[in-house]
């Protein structure tokens, strides 16, 4: 059973471009989040989708965009890349469940360098 | 908005000492608890999820608590070994996302 994959593992841009990091859920889960990790930080909500929709969104700017298809994969998308747009960006999965919140499990990561 | 500490920053310790992360939050509405592991440039790995209802969860040398009126968790390591060098993450489970803090780096010495 695979976990959370994500890809690619590292990436290189320069200021001003786009990005698009690819998330794989882990079997079995519907529910995809994106976490933003600076150097030396605890990582950060971007926001979360289920059934395609963003449902919640943490406190980032409209240049962070995202996607989930019907498979239940998500893509996170960065536009107008900036120096502080720098960090690993963690995929997080779990099931969407009533009346409680499962446990949510991590992908290694996209290490993404703005020059 | 949910606010979570953890101390100390960073911990060196020779191997089998017994060792107290802790962590404390400032939002005591939680729905869940969890601790991971981040090796350098990697991704989380969870150790401990410890339900709003519960008071601790083990496994193996790992013990974590939760105080959720006082808003404090500690992680107790046992016996710990060199492999135990990591980073340790506490986080908040608040609804629908995760407000973590900034991270305890451990290592331990052989």
């Amino acid at each position: 059973d695979a976990g959370v994959t994500q890809s690619p593992t590292h990436l290189i841009k320069t200021r001003g471009q786009q990005v698009t990091l690819r998330c794989s859920p882990k079997s079995g889960h519907d529910t995809v989040s994106w976490y933003q990790q600076a150097l030396g930080q605890g990582p950060q909500f971007i926001f979360q989708y289920y059934e395609e929709e963003e449902r919640q969104r943490g406190n980032f700017p409209d240049r962070f965009s995202g996607h989930q298809f019907p498979n239940y994969s998500s893509e996170l998308n960065v536009n107008a890349l900036l120096l502080g747009d720098s960090a690993l960006y963690l995929c997080a999965s779990r099931r969407m469940v009533s009346g409680g919140v499962e446990k949510l499990f991590f992908g290694s990561g996209t290490q993404l360098s703005v020059l | 908005k949910q606010e979570v500490t953890q101390i100390p920053a960073a911990l060196s310790v020779p191997e089998g000492e017994n060792l107290v992360l802790n962590c404390s939050f400032t939002d005591s509405a939680i729905y869940n608890l969890q601790w991971f592991r981040q090796d350098p440039g990697k991704g989380l790995t969870s150790l401990l999820l410890i339900q709003s209802s519960q008071r601790e969860q083990t496994s193996g040398r790992l013990n974590a608590s939760l105080d959720k009126s006082s808003g404090r968790s500690t992680l107790y390591i046992a016996a710990s070994q060199p492999g135990d060098s990591a980073t340790y993450l506490c986080a908040v489970n608040g609804a629908n996302n995760l407000f973590f803090g900034t991270g305890t780096r451990l290592t331990v010495i052989p």
